[in-house]
């Protein structure tokens, strides 16, 4: 159980581009849904929260209108990079929670966006 | 900014072998948790221990947890070539169970 479906796994495009990434959650419900940002060799660093039916928290430095997120249900979550640009290259994982307090976090695989 | 170190960032052992990765942690945490990545995939959760808990086991894993001294390490044992990823420890020090994450140990387990 507790399965998280990120798609697409690998987006290469043009810059100036914008690129949706979804994020759902297979088999429960997620009140939040986190967006990580991790660079080669390096470990992940959150960019927002997401909750259902309200605004993303954004995490200092991370632009809000670049990185656009919309929690439209409990299943679904997307990023969205607007304008893509070259330095916005980047692995970038979702990550889901249930409802109940001190339960792991449940990861999607990945996109690996590359900007060219 | 990371609320853990991890140490060490990278570890080679054959096969067999323990490995132990350690975490520090800097502020007052409601539980920690260990996550594994395999290169280029998502993160796969390992275990939780909660603050009030010293020791914690699944299979071949074994974390203790020092709020004392604000650190954890993870023990593999009999490791497996297929234990080769990298492996994060992560903070959750507030009710929105955000995480906080180390930087990570990279373990390769040579056959």
């Amino acid at each position: 159980g507790a399965v998280v479906s990120q798609h697409p796994s690998r987006v290469i495009c043009k810059s100036g581009t914008s690129v949706k990434i979804e994020c759902r959650s297979l088999d429960f419900q997620a009140t939040t849904m986190f967006w990580y940002r991790q660079f080669p060799k390096q470990s992940l660093m959150l960019m927002a929260t997401s909750n259902e039916g309200s605004k993303a928290t954004y995490e200092q430095g991370v632009e809000k209108d670049k990185f656009l997120i919309n929690h439209a249900s409990l299943t679904l979550s997307t990023l969205t990079v607007t304008s893509a640009h070259p330095e916005d290259s980047s692995f970038y994982i979702c990550s889901a929670l249930p409802g109940q307090a001190n339960q792991p976090q449940h990861f999607g695989d990945g996109t690996r966006l590359s900007i060219l | 900014s990371q609320q853990g170190e991890e140490d060490p960032q990278a570890l080679s052992i054959q096969e067999g072998e323990n490995a132990t990765m350690n975490c520090s942690y800097k502020t007052s945490i409601n539980n920690l948790q260990w996550y594994r990545q395999n290169s280029g995939r998502g993160l796969v959760h390992l275990i939780l221990i909660r603050s009030n808990e010293r020791e914690k086991h699944s299979g071949r894993l074994r974390v203790t947890l020092d709020t004392s001294k604000k650190s954890s390490s993870l023990l593999i044992t009999a490791s497996r070539a297929a234990d080769t990823a990298s492996y994060f420890c992560a903070t959750g020090y507030n009710a929105g169970n955000m995480l906080t994450f180390g930087g990570g140990t990279r373990l390769m387990v040579k056959p």
